[in-house]
């Protein structure tokens, strides 16, 4: 079974400050997700990566497979920004069917203060 | 983008009554929906895999009889907590899976439901 570490668990920051949220695992996958879930509760998906590096606005995920870790950067962060951001993997050799084949991190919860 | 709607968002019960959540694909169809449990400062963690028109697929430690699934529609799934009890307590969400795209580029989840059982 995959673990899925954050860091850091969490982080304070003040608005227009650079932010990165580590993830490391421990096995090989097919693919990463980063979610933000909302101060309610609801999750949206932010990347999905399986090399490289993708951008989003002010979003930035880069991953790197050999070291079997994920970045994600937040720049000008702003107070809305704030939210518990997670990590999730899915497991090499996942067929599709069944169950989603998804290890959560715990997440890491990010405040940003105007 | 595709969206997903779940019902109550905040439900307060007393101990052994039964509590039905409902998740609904508004935009697209969802052959399957996964349901999760998060208990504050932890992870998701999946409890079942709900496929439309069969029988719901739990996780190990998972009781079937206790968290009933339905999936009658390629829109709708619930989720029944039967005789809830303060230790079900927890933060339910669920996520669905486009049935046409059936992609995993993203994942679409529900807004949640916060069960508190007195």
């Amino acid at each position: 079974k995959n673990e899925v570490e954050q860091s850091p668990q969490n982080l304070t920051a003040q608005e227009g400050e650079f932010i990165t949220i580590n993830c490391s695992y421990s096995v090989g996958i097919s693919a990463l997700h980063w979610l933000q879930q909302h101060p309610g509760g609801g999750i949206v998906s932010l990347f999905m990566l399986s090399s490289g590096k993708k951008k989003h606005g002010r979003l930035i995920a880069t991953i790197n497979i050999q070291e079997k870790h994920s970045s994600l950067h937040i720049t000008a962060s702003h107070p809305r920004d704030s939210a518990v951001y997670i990590c999730a993997v899915r497991g090499r050799g996942y067929s599709g069917g069944g169950a989603d084949g998804l290890t959560f991190g715990k997440g890491t919860h990010l405040i940003i203060q105007p | 983008g595709a969206v997903v709607s779940q019902h109550p968002s905040r439900v307060i019960c007393k101990s052994g009554t039964s509590v039905k959540i409902e998740c609904r694909s508004l935009d697209f169809q969802a052959t399957t929906m996964f349901w999760y449990r998060q208990f504050p400062k932890q992870s998701l963690m999946l409890m079942a895999t709900s496929n439309e028109g069969s029988k719901a697929t739990y996780e190990q430690g998972v009781e079937k009889d206790k968290f009933l699934i339905n999936h009658a529609s390629l829109t709708l799934s619930t989720l029944t907590v039967t005789s809830a009890h303060p230790e079900d307590s927890s933060f339910y969400i669920c996520s669905a899976r486009d049935r046409v795209r059936n992609i995993y580029e993203k994942l679409f989840f529900g807004s949640g439901t916060q069960l508190s059982v007195l």
